[in-house]
């Protein structure tokens, strides 16, 4: 169990609608970074926050948006969806402001399907 | 930048083989390699990590890698794979200012 915790673990929408995806870091990691994992593009990295703050920007469609809360969890705002969006959505948390020396601690995913 | 590529996606090998997936990287600095490997329906784990420390790094399972700066490389070994070793493997890259990059991921199979 990596401390991560993701929810909802599915989700199934339209085309156009609008979904949100939760992420509660391990206690302790400041750090949440959002990747899109797909069988086409395999593992994108799409926004990392850092204690409430965009720390980097990825491969994030302007349709995507996300925020980090005081209490660290975090959301990611999917909008317009669109048939390319479905995909596998994971969360994943890290203590230090910079990752490149601590690894990440990855949640077991949203799998997001838009019909 | 830095990029990562792995040497086939998919890699299959006999119970009690010899595992070997390959990584090369680029990288302009210093680099900090990973080895995550994902069980299905699963996120993606840690296997073992590299700090510019000992060049050769054991990591959990049973698997160890071997950075080797002048083939660019961070090969992913096992002496003897067993069936749940099943999965799939990402190597992943980072330096100094740098966010992490993954590369494509190679799949393991495991023949009885």
């Amino acid at each position: 169990d990596s401390g991560v915790t993701q929810t909802p673990k599915h989700l199934i929408t339209a085309t156009g609608q609008r979904v949100t995806l939760r992420c509660s870091p391990r206690s302790g990691d400041l750090s949440v970074y959002w990747y899109q994992q797909s069988l086409d593009q395999g593992l994108q990295f799409l926004i990392q926050y850092y204690n409430g703050e965009e720390r980097a920007k990825g491969n994030i469609l302007e349709r995507f948006s996300a925020q980090q809360f005081p209490d660290l969890h975090s959301e990611l705002n999917l909008s317009s969806l669109e048939l390319g969006d479905s995909a596998l959505y994971f969360c994943a948390s890290s203590g230090s402001p910079s990752s490149y020396n601590s690894p990440l601690h990855f949640g077991n995913g949203t799998r997001l399907t838009v019909t | 930048a830095q990029s990562v590529t792995q040497l086939g996606s998919h890699v299959s090998v006999s119970e009690g083989a010899l595992v070997l997936l390959r990584c090369n990287y680029s990288s302009s600095v210093p680099p900090y390699l990973f080895w995550y490997v994902q069980y299905p329906n699963q996120g993606l784990q840690l296997l073992l990590k590299y700090t510019s420390a000992a060049t050769l790094v054991k990591g959990i399972n049973g698997f160890e890698a071997e950075f080797k700066k002048s083939e660019t490389s961070f090969h992913l070994t096992k002496p003897s794979a067993h069936m749940s070793d099943a999965a799939e493997y990402f190597c992943a890259v980072s330096a100094a200012g740098q966010n992490f990059v993954f590369g494509p991921g190679t799949r393991l199979s495991v023949l009885p």
